[in-house]
């Protein structure tokens, strides 16, 4: 079946610093790749997302590129800032071979802190 | 565009009570939807999908139960909570491009006492 392996958090790290949080699939297929952020006390929002291999997803200083050969999607930020403490989910969606309600499949989350 | 609404973003309630949140969907025609639950803040567990009216799929057996009236209405229920019931629950709606992922809802803290 599929699945989704993230790094165990938290990760701290001082404001300024690189950051990279790892995330690893198995699926069959070519599958779509997604990185959600959740706030603390809201609902999860789509960060970014890539579609086929050697895509790269980015949006607010956030990047992931879709490595099938490796089947990574690893999230990258060249220097955090406090406001990006949050946790961050890595998601697959399995290719269209239609059933099973089209639902992602998600690891289990990375709790970022970013501290001044 | 679309936007999903679900309430009410926090609830207190007795053990054995009922309950019922719900969620809906404006701007989109028989979206996907599913109803999640996040304990401890971290790991979501997919508790209901829903593909149409009336069609609703249930990932893990427990006490609560969900429907769907209508094509852009899901509603989470349980005639009688349990503490372990407690959580934050989340709805979310995904359209059938392939290259889209979901759209969640704010999700509504629960805490049964």
């Amino acid at each position: 079946g599929n699945s989704v392996t993230q790094m165990e958090g938290p990760v701290t790290l001082s404001e300024e610093a690189f950051l990279t949080i790892n995330c690893t699939y198995t699926a069959t297929g070519y599958p779509s790749l997604f990185w959600y952020v959740q706030y603390p006390g809201e609902g999860l929002q789509l960060l970014l997302k890539a579609t086929k291999a050697d895509d790269k997803g980015s949006n607010k200083g956030f990047e992931a590129t879709y490595r099938k050969e490796t089947t990574s999607f690893h999230l990258e930020k060249g220097s955090v800032q406090v406001s990006d403490s949050a946790v961050y989910f890595c998601a697959l969606s399995p290719s269209p071979v239609g059933g099973g309600g089209n639902k992602l499949t998600f690891g289990t989350g990375t709790q970022l802190k970013v501290e001044l | 565009s679309q936007t999903i609404h679900q309430w009410p973003a926090t609830l207190v309630q007795p053990v054995g009570s009922p309950l019922s949140l719900e969620c809906t969907v404006e701007g989109t025609s028989n979206p996907n939807l599913y109803w999640y639950r996040q304990a401890a803040g971290r790991g979501l567990q997919l508790l209901f999908y829903s593909v149409g009216i009336g069609q609703i799929s249930s990932e893990v057996p427990q006490n609560l139960s969900a429907s769907r009236p209508q094509d852009r209405q899901f509603i989470l229920s349980s005639k009688k909570l349990l503490l372990s019931d407690s959580g934050f629950y989340l709805c979310a709606w995904r359209g059938f491009s392939f290259g889209n992922g979901y759209t969640f809802g704010s999700g509504t803290r629960l805490t049964v006492v």
